[in-house]
């Protein structure tokens, strides 16, 4: 379904700790990106990347870390630095133009 | 850099009316436009698009406008169905290819049977 897939669906992090989100595709797309989602602010890009190996910063990467040593694969680490990471986090991948969706992450902070 | 706004922010709409959602951007060189259609609790998914050659496209009961020159494109959907409920969001993005897509913040519609 889609060929992208992100896990867990739901994650708990305590206060202070890192946590890694994954996110693999299948679609051989050369393009992923990390977008955080809150209540009424839309899609907010965190990180991109549109080869192996490179990637860069969105409008909010501050306290979040990604890499991309696969074309398959870009976790995202939100780390302890990111003050409020309680949100969902959707991974998509692109071909040309459009834009693929994973289903998505909750991650709350207990 | 980009810059997408997106309104109104909720949309009630009665079934059988038409439903319009208006986006503006600020970036002259973004060329790629689309619509994202997500229902509650699953991923947004692409439903129409448009590039900045073409003023419209239609697809059944949607279509997008675009205006160029007022850097503003819209969503019609027309004949509403209760299934039609969600949040669309518009996005632009620019480059030849492929390019980062920046969102608008959403609009949550409703559709009364």
């Amino acid at each position: 379904d889609g060929g992208i897939t992100q896990s867990p669906k739901y994650l708990f992090r305590k206060e202070g700790q890192n946590v890694t989100l994954s996110c693999e595709q299948n679609l051989n797309h050369d393009a992923m990106y990390w977008y955080r989602q809150d209540p009424g602010q839309g899609l907010r890009l965190i990180y991109y990347s549109q080869i192996v190996n490179d990637f860069q910063k969105g409008d909010i990467a501050e306290g979040y870390s990604v890499s991309r040593e696969k074309k398959e694969s870009f976790p995202l680490t939100v780390t302890s630095a990111q003050k409020n990471p309680t949100a969902f986090y959707l991974c998509a991948s692109s071909h040309g133009r459009q834009a693929f969706f994973g289903q998505g992450t909750r991650l709350t902070v207990v | 850099g980009e810059n997408v706004e997106q309104h109104p922010s909720t949309l009630s709409v009665q079934e059988g009316d038409s439903a319009v959602i208006k986006c503006t951007y600020s970036d002259s060189a973004s060329n790629y436009f689309p619509w994202y259609k997500q229902e509650l609790g699953k991923r947004p998914q692409l439903i129409i698009d448009i590039r900045s050659n073409v003023g419209e496209k239609k697809d059944q009961r949607i279509a997008v406008t675009l205006n160029k020159t007022a850097k503003h494109f819209s969503l019609h959907i027309t004949e509403t169905q209760p299934e039609d409920s969600a949040v669309y969001f518009c996005a632009a993005s620019k480059g030849r290819s492929q390019g980062n897509l920046i969102f608008g913040k959403g609009t949550k519609l409703s559709v009364k049977p």
